[in-house]
């Protein structure tokens, strides 16, 4: 098992450029997450995918969009990359109510 | 409104000795759940432990317990006889409800312990 993956681990954009950010799990889980991390912030949720089909906004949805491509996989995708998207991305994926989230290992990207 | 908060932005602890990091949550929901991970300088996050609101006895996992106040709202965490390992960002995190019916998780802004030897 190599529980949630996400590629690229790190990536530099120019502003306007486009890039989308891939995360596949193999736990058979229903739930997947997109969540961003600043220093100071903690980590705060782009968007969500209760289950395959399925996206819901988080708290910072504005500048991203999201796939839900089957069970496994959960895209996120940046347009026009902004300087203000300079951020750890770690996406996280959930079975059951109660159960922790499994974090993938993060991308870290720069925009310039 | 700060659904999760962390007040203690760092901390140091000796070595063997015991740390308790806080948190103090708000929510309406009757059914929640609260969690607790570490981060270490790598960036991964590593679950720690979990309590669910209906649960009468605090959770146990090793050297975490959780310090489950309900009507204090709070979460605390601590770590017993604290190990150089430890030094690590550590986040409370709670599950509550979307108002579309999903649920959620919303995170606290972390306190990093430093444990001395």
């Amino acid at each position: 098992n190599a529980g949630v993956t996400q590629t690229p681990k790190f990536q530099v954009l120019k502003t306007g450029q486009s890039m989308t950010l891939q995360c596949a799990q193999d736990m058979n889980h229903n739930s997947m997450y997109w969540y961003r991390q600043d220093p100071g912030m903690g980590l705060r949720l782009i968007y969500y995918s209760a289950s395959e089909g399925t996206t819901d906004k988080g708290e910072v949805p504005n500048g991203y969009n999201v796939s839900r491509l089957n069970k496994r996989e959960f895209s996120l995708r940046l347009e026009s990359a902004a300087p203000s998207q300079t951020s750890v991305y770690f996406c996280a994926s959930r079975e059951i109510v109660d159960g922790e989230q499994y974090f993938g290992p993060g991308t870290r990207l720069t925009v310039t | 409104a700060q659904k999760i908060t962390q007040t203690q932005p760092g901390m140091f602890v000796q070595e063997k000795e015991a740390v308790t990091l806080d948190c103090t949550y708000d929510t309406s929901d009757p059914s929640y759940g609260l969690f607790w991970y570490k981060q270490p300088s790598s960036g991964e996050m590593i679950f720690l432990i979990y309590q669910g609101s209906y649960d009468q006895q605090n959770a146990t996992e090793g050297r975490y317990s959780l310090n489950f106040q309900k009507a204090r709202k709070s979460a605390n965490l601590v770590i017993s006889a604290s190990q150089l390992g430890d030094s690590a960002m550590y986040f409370c995190a709670m599950r509550d409800w979307f108002s579309g019916g999903y649920q959620k998780v919303t995170f606290g802004t972390g306190t990093k312990l430093q444990v001395i030897p």
